[in-house]
């Protein structure tokens, strides 16, 4: 079953660092997602990409962040100067465009934990 | 705005019992409803959804939901718990037709005790 894979598993970064999570969403979906979990808190969103550019993105996703399809396979979130309070748990989705395809569910990675100290 | 709630941060069950794990939701228009189950370490499995149609739907590994417009809520059920089923469980809306990211409550652990 095809499945959405994120690298690396555990990022761990000093303050002002920035850092790149990767993630290689299913490969016939066109809609992708970003999502963080601070430990003990909600699933948050953070940003949504279609037909390479952004559709929607949160309050959360602020001028450090950005994102990026460098290619047919991957998609990138960019965090330019690590701050302590974006230590969290950081996970990918992707959603196929097929039939309606608003019906369609998003699917998960299993998330990359960044630790920034 | 839209938001979700999912009152039991800890639900314990019997293997064998039948268990239920409580989401209310709040939108401005119609709800797209999801279940999500998370495993240690794991990424956020999708179980079920509710768009449109039949009230009751059935999902991955025996899980079913019943969609209830007046009382907004959409719990997650199965007949017979196995220990198995242990995981954090999320309930998540988001609105047909606009916005296309989910809303997520704050989980559930379901424990099933053996």
């Amino acid at each position: 079953e095809p499945e959405v894979t994120q690298t690396p598993s555990h990022q761990v970064t000093q303050m002002g660092q920035e850092v790149i999570l990767r993630c290689v969403p299913i490969s016939n979906h066109l809609y992708f997602y970003w999502y963080r979990q601070i430990l003990g808190q909600k699933v948050e969103f953070l940003v949504s990409f279609y037909n390479n550019e952004i559709s929607e993105k949160s309050e959360i996703f602020d001028d450090q962040f950005s994102v990026e399809r460098p290619d047919g396979s991957n998609f990138t979130l960019k965090i330019r100067s690590t701050k302590l309070e974006d230590s969290a748990m950081y996970f990918c989705a992707s959603r196929s465009d097929r039939g309606k395809s608003s019906y369609n569910e998003q699917f998960f990675g299993p998330g990359t934990r960044l630790t920034v100290l | 705005a839209q938001s979700v709630a999912q009152p039991e941060d800890q639900v314990n069950v019997a293997e064998g019992n039948p268990l239920t794990v409580k989401c209310t939701y709040s939108v401005s228009g119609n709800p797209y409803l999801f279940w999500y189950v998370q495993y240690p370490n794991r990424g956020l499995q999708f179980l079920l959804k509710y768009i449109t149609g039949d009230n009751l739907v059935k999902g991955s590994y025996g899980f079913e939901a019943e969609f209830n417009k007046s009382q907004t809520s959409f719990h997650l059920k199965k007949p017979s718990a196995l220990v198995s089923d242990s995981a954090l469980y999320f309930c998540a809306v988001r609105v047909s037709g606009s916005a296309r990211q989910l809303t997520f409550g704050s989980g559930t652990q379901l424990t099933v005790l053996p």
